[in-house]
């Protein structure tokens, strides 16, 4: 059973760094099979997803957050971190990580997720 | 502003049936597949449908998914109060990479 579990500070002044980790259990980040990915949900909108990367594949940025964002690999530690700089609040938002299979032929497929963190960005 | 257009809510009876609709453009929905999550407050997001009408092991049949064009739907039948949930749409744009829907919340009435 694949599982995720983000972690990190629920409030973060503006013009800060926010940073975040997720760990993953029951599977390994080093495989080549799935990208890891950051999903992001503003109070009361949608998703949009921040962006992706794989062992030796990556990262993908969305391109609106693509100067701000770090996403980083831990093998080591079999976790992965999101880094978005220069933080607004219009970045609060409950922040997710999630497992993501993306194939040659066109599909797309989020298959596990964390629960969410929560960040508020606030002086 | 979301990529892909779904209505805001959507209700029916318990037992009925609900479609969600997901509509998108010839650079995502036209040329890749659709998948299908379930929103709960204060739990993991589920993949409900993938590949525009596959589910994942655990997902009941009462669950559906189908593609037209640059279009797909969300069928939800025999609704139960459990179902009351915000349902996205989600697909690959070629040139703003994964994109979701405006999300639709599903009430059973």
């Amino acid at each position: 059973q694949v599982q995720l579990q983000e972690s990190g500070p629920g409030l973060v002044k503006p013009s800060e760094t926010l940073s975040l980790t997720c760990s993953v259990s029951g599977d390994s980040i080093s495989s080549s099979s799935y990208f890891w990915a950051w999903v992001r949900q503003p109070p009361g909108k949608g998703l949009e997803w921040i962006g992706s990367l794989r062992y030796n594949d990556g990262p993908y940025y969305s391109p609106p957050l693509s100067s701000r964002v770090t996403i980083s690999l831990d093998t080591s530690k079999n976790h992965f971190s999101l880094k978005l700089s220069s933080v607004t609040a219009a970045d609060t938002a409950l922040y997710y990580c999630a497992r993501l299979e993306r194939t040659g032929h066109g599909s797309s497929v989020f298959d596990y997720w964390g629960q969410g963190n929560l960040v508020t960005v606030s002086s | 502003q979301s990529v892909l257009t779904q209505p805001p809510s959507v209700s029916a009876a318990p037992g009925q049936k609900v479609t969600v609709s997901c509509s998108g453009s010839s650079s995502n929905i036209g040329i890749n597949y659709v998948s299908w999550y379930q929103l709960l407050p204060g739990t993991a997001p589920k993949l409900l449908i993938y590949d525009n009408d596959k589910r994942p092991s655990g997902i009941p049949d009462r669950f559906s998914g189908s593609k037209s064009g640059t279009s797909a739907t969300l069928g939800i039948t025999g609704l139960q109060t459990g179902d009351e949930a915000d349902y996205y749409c989600g697909s690959w744009d070629r040139s703003l990479g994964e994109v979701f829907g405006s999300g639709t919340k599903v009430t059973v009435l």
